[in-house]
């Protein structure tokens, strides 16, 4: 069946840092894929996403491609703020499927 | 932006109790509605489709008699733990789905940490 892999955590770095979350899937056909966001009591919420190969989202600094020929979509960010710091989940879903599936989730911690 | 809302946000119980979870979309309607449970430092792992009006989906291995959903309007779904035990205790995540200008996107709940003594 579909899954994701992503990067275990937790990844502590320091304020203006370079950042790179690593998410592979495995996933039959063309799934959607999405980097969600889950800070400290909240719920988790969408960041970004990218529904075809090549295609990259972005949003608040943030970006993913969407790699086929590596069935990866990683995470990426210039200079993370200690408002970054949060719990990131990659997930996908199937192609016209509705359901998610999450990778384990990366806990990141940005130092001032 | 659209708001998921779940009650309680943490409940304690004790084993053999049974303990109901409300999920509600608080600005739009939804007719399907996911049920997710969360292990410390784990993924969330999907337990169920939620279908308004209609029996929910169950993922495989996940109970139906013990974890039952009950999607009765477009803005409230509810999972009800039955005779819980110390096993059952988790978090529960709840999401619902609404179509956007790109297709459908998930809003999710803050979650509900339930502990079962």
């Amino acid at each position: 069946g579909d899954s994701v892999t992503q990067m275990e955590g937790p990844v502590t770095l320091s304020e203006e840092a370079f950042l790179t979350i690593n998410c592979t899937y495995t996933a039959t056909g063309y799934p959607s894929l999405f980097w969600y966001v889950q800070y400290p009591g909240e719920g988790l919420q969408l960041l970004l996403k990218a529904t075809k190969a090549d295609d990259k989202g972005s949003n608040k600094g943030f970006e993913a491609t969407y790699r086929k020929e590596t069935t990866s979509f990683h995470l990426e960010k210039g200079s993370v703020q200690v408002s970054d710091s949060a719990v990131y989940f990659c997930a996908l879903s199937g192609q016209g499927a509705q359901k998610l599936v999450f990778g384990q989730g990366t806990r990141l911690t940005i130092n001032p | 932006g659209a708001v998921v809302s779940q009650h309680p946000s943490w409940v304690i119980c004790k084993s053999g109790t049974s303990v109901k979870i409300e999920c509600r979309s608080l600005d739009f309607q939804a007719t399907t509605m996911f049920w997710y449970r969360q292990f410390p430092k784990q993924s969330l792992m999907l337990m169920a489709t939620s279908n308004e009006g209609s029996k929910a989906t169950y993922e495989q291995g996940v109970e139906k008699d013990k974890f039952l959903i009950n999607h009765a309007s477009l803005t409230l779904s509810t999972l009800t733990v039955t005779s819980a035990h110390p096993e059952d205790s988790s978090f529960y995540i709840c999401s619902a789905h609404q179509r956007t200008g790109g297709g459908y996107e998930q809003y999710f709940g803050p979650g509900t940490r339930l502990t079962v003594t």
